[in-house]
């Protein structure tokens, strides 16, 4: 089944302990993405991966680290997490950016105290 | 600055009657715009996609229409039924650089 996976689905942490949610996809896709939801704001985009090694910035990108060592997955880092990164995130993949369907994951409800 | 706004923020429908979600942006120019549904609690599925030379598209019991030239799209919902009860997201990608731009949603409640 072509899927997008992570994990974990639900992390309480403290504030400043590193943590990893990992993303992985079957689909063999080139372009991967995370989002943060929140509230009234709609999907945010935090980084995005064209392919292997190649990783930018989306629109809110400050207290989080990825990497792109293979294809298929995509883990999301947070190096000090803090109270405001307490959201719902989102991995996704699609063939190549913008001209094919992305495909979501599950999500990882995140609370940092 | 590129936005994708949604009307209304949420609404309640009977079973068995229709709807109509609405979608303004102001991207452009835009390569495609997609119509998404979210269950609570799980990640966002794909609807429709139409590029700037559709005006309609349909998937179901769900229609897509879009006006390229007053940059609307709205998505209508035929005969609800409760397993419609989701939020629906407006996206908009840019044609030059494919960035996505998200509405921040509609939520539909349909009551029996």
């Amino acid at each position: 089944e072509a899927q997008v996976t992570q994990n974990p689905r639900y992390l309480i942490t403290v504030t400043g302990k590193k943590l990893t949610v990992t993303c992985s996809q079957n689909m063999n896709h080139e372009y991967m993405s995370w989002y943060r939801q929140d509230p009234g704001l709609g999907l945010r985009q935090i980084y995005y991966s064209m392919n292997v090694e190649v990783t930018d910035k989306g629109d809110v990108p400050e207290g989080y680290k990825v990497s792109r060592k293979e294809k298929r997955n995509f883990p999301l880092i947070l190096e000090s997490p803090s109270p405001n990164q307490t959201s719902l995130y989102f991995c996704a993949s699609s063939l190549y950016r913008g001209g094919e369907t992305q495909y979501f994951g599950p999500g990882t409800r995140l609370l940092v105290l | 600055k590129n936005q994708v706004e949604q009307s209304p923020q949420s609404l309640i429908i009977l079973e068995g009657k229709n709807c109509t979600l609405q979608c303004n942006y102001t991207v452009s120019p835009f390569s495609n715009l997609r119509w998404y549904k979210q269950d609570t609690g799980r990640g966002p599925v794909s609807l429709t996609i139409m590029t700037f030379s559709e005006n309609t598209k349909s998937n179901g019991r769900y229609t897509a229409t879009l006006d390229a030239d007053t940059k609307q799209s709205s998505l209508h919902i035929t005969a609800s039924q409760l397993s419609d009860s989701a939020s629906y997201i407006c996206v908009v990608i840019h044609r030059d650089d494919y960035k996505l731009s998200f509405g921040a949603g509609t939520t539909v409640t349909v009551r029996a």
